[in-house]
């Protein structure tokens, strides 16, 4: 199809242990965003690129998270050293820019035990 | 500092009459409005967005109103069918001082009956 695809769409691990999020975008779309849903609220934003640069990274809760983009258009997010806080579903969206509807892929459910 | 609120959890409407979703914001700089879709286990999907220099946008049975002044929005759903149930969040960005990350809601849950 020609939306949004994450992969996994679950993961489990262990706490400690590193975790790899992997986002296909709509091909074309320029932006690209990370989201964190916790059960019951709306997404929260993480980080943004446009193109391959990371343009805002305000909302990773800590230097645990970090995201990467490297030719603009896969991007992937990793979560090191895990904690129980971060089991979550990690959604991510592409637009074509400023004005425009993001679109969001099914996410990732990651639990953390 | 919840900046999008959805006041109301949850609405349930008969099919076929008017569903009203609403959605209040404080900050001003807000210039892009969104709602979205989502049912279980699933994204949420794009339904309909405004700009601030609009106070109408209409999409097929789907309308949202602006109200600036009152910084309020509405989602109207006309006529409701039962495949019109799931999770609706509202959405906003200042894009013109922040960028397009997004702010949302905490979402309503509509239920349509039959």
């Amino acid at each position: 199809g020609a939306g949004v695809s994450q992969s996994p769409r679950y993961k489990v691990a262990k706490r400690g242990q590193d975790v790899a999020l992997r986002c296909d975008p709509i091909s074309g779309h320029v932006s690209l965003f990370w989201y964190q849903q916790a059960l019951g609220q709306g997404p929260e934003f993480l980080t943004y690129f446009q193109n391959e640069a990371q343009l805002d990274k305000s909302g990773l809760p800590s230097d645990r998270f970090f995201a990467e983009r490297p030719e603009g258009s896969v991007s992937t997010l990793k979560i090191q050293r895990t904690q129980q806080e971060d089991s979550a579903v990690y959604l991510c969206a592409s637009s074509l820019g400023f004005y425009q509807p993001q679109h969001f892929g099914d996410g990732t459910r990651l639990s953390i035990l | 500092d919840q900046q999008v609120k959805q006041n109301s959890p949850s609405l349930s409407v008969q099919e076929g009459r008017i569903s009203i979703l609403n959605c209040d914001y404080t900050n001003s700089m807000f210039d892009y409005f969104l709602w979205y879709k989502k049912y279980p286990a699933e994204g949420p999907t794009f339904l309909i967005s405004i700009s601030s220099i609009k106070d109408k946008n209409e999409d097929g049975r789907f309308t949202v109103f602006l109200n600036k002044s009152a910084k309020h929005l509405s989602l109207h759903i006309v006529p409701s069918q039962p495949g019109d149930s799931a999770v609706y969040f509202c959405a906003a960005s200042a894009e013109k001082s922040s960028g397009d990350k997004l702010t949302f809601g905490t979402g309503t849950r509509l239920a349509v009956r039959p």
